[in-house]
Formats: C-alpha cells, structure tokens, sequence
C-alpha cells in the first residue's frame, strides 16, 4: 500500500494562476480532507468528505474547491491564487467514525504535504 | 469557536521524561488525538483517548480529563529523535481534525 499520495511536491504559482493538487488513497478510507500549515502553526482544515459525492467546508475554505468523484481521490483546486495561499497543504484519510471508539480507526495519515508559493 | 493551547516550546536532555500539556475549549468534544511532525514532514498519529484516563504506547503515554478540559502527553526515556513539533487535536466527528498550537520539543545532550 502506498498510503495517501500528493502531488506535485512543490509548486510555485503566479498570482492569478489556478492549480489542482492532488491527493490519493489507497486504503479504502471513507473520509478525506485538506490542511493547510502556515510556519510555526498547527494545521487548519479546508475542506473534508466523508465519502464519495459528499464534501463540506472547514475552518479556512475561501479560495478552495473540492470535489470526491471516487473514494480514492480528492483534489484541491485554487481558482485564482493569491500570496495568502503560500503555505504547505496537506492531504489525510481516516476511517469515518462518529462517536466514542477505539485508537485504531481515528488515526489520520498524512500525504507528503505540498510546498506552494505564490509570487 | 474552537481553541487548543500548548506550550510553544519545551526543552528536555535526553533520558528524562518529558510532559507536553493540551487545554482545550470546544464544542463537540469527541475525543484528543496527538500527532508529532518532524521538521519539513508529515504529521504522525501518536495516541488517541475517547475516555478519560492514561492510554500507553511504549514511550508514549496520554491522558485525558474532560471535566477539565486538559490532556497531556508524556515521553519517556527521551531519545534525540524525539525532537519534533507534536500537536493535540479534538478529533471531531467524521474524524474531523481540530489542531492545537503545537509544542516543539528540543532533546539536549
């Protein structure tokens, strides 16, 4: 298994420019979603799914599109980039459970991250 | 809203234990989850408490008081790899992840 992939790794954008960065599992996982991680900060969530066809918004989605057409996939698209969105994002999935359980369906795995700037 | 505190920075020599604190204030507590994060990697799932108490995973502990809205983690037998940024988050439902402010841990000869 190969986890949960990003791409590209590092990306530098013009401001204005659109992109999709890509995120894939292969872990079967109901639920995925997106961080992004500003230097010497936790990360904050964009967007998530918690299966296919269903996305919702996070603490931070302004700028962001999402859409889970498949339970593998879930890319993040910015329609028009600006400096504000430089930062690290992040792609995760985890077992979607609701309520109290044990440690082993809660855990989230991470992507690589992807390094953006915008100029 | 919601809002995890932790300690910016704490330092420790190698061998000791060492103690990272979380207080929280959230609306729809599941549950406390901790994820450490070298420098320039990904997040890492440590330990998770749906109930109060201690939960140990080797030189991993956490624990848990929802009537104080506080949880902690604590490293045994601290190693130079140890040295890491380790976050705590409320683990919303649908896995959804609420992250603290992060503590970074600096392991000293």
């Amino acid at each position: 298994n190969a986890g949960v992939t990003q791409t590209p790794k590092f990306q530098v954008l013009k401001t204005g420019q659109s992109m999709t960065l890509q995120c894939a599992q292969d872990m079967n996982h109901e639920y995925m979603s997106w961080y992004r991680q500003d230097p010497g900060m936790g990360l904050r969530l964009i967007h998530y799914s918690v299966g296919a066809g269903i996305t919702d918004q996070g603490e931070v989605p302004n700028g962001y599109n999402v859409s889970r057409s498949t339970t593998e996939d879930f890319p993040l698209r910015l329609l028009s980039a600006a400096p504000s969105q430089t930062s690290v994002y992040f792609c995760a999935s985890s077992y979607s459970i609701i309520g109290v359980t044990d440690r082993p369906n809660t855990e989230a795995f991470f992507g690589q991250g992807t390094r953006l700037t915008v100029v | 809203g919601q809002s995890l505190e932790q300690p910016s920075e704490v330092t420790a020599v190698e061998g000791a234990i060492v103690q990272i604190n979380c207080t929280y204030q959230t609306s729809g507590f599941y549950g406390l989850s901790w994820y450490q994060q070298h420098d320039g990697g990904a997040p890492t799932f440590l330990s998770y408490n749906a109930l109060d108490g201690l939960e140990e995973t080797g030189r991993f502990s956490s624990f848990l008081s929802r009537s104080d809205s506080y949880g902690y983690l604590l490293l045994q037998e601290l190693q130079m790899k140890d040295s890491a940024s380790y976050f705590c988050a409320d683990t919303g439902g649908g896995n959804k992840l609420t992250f603290g402010t992060g503590t970074q841990l600096k392991v000293e000869l």
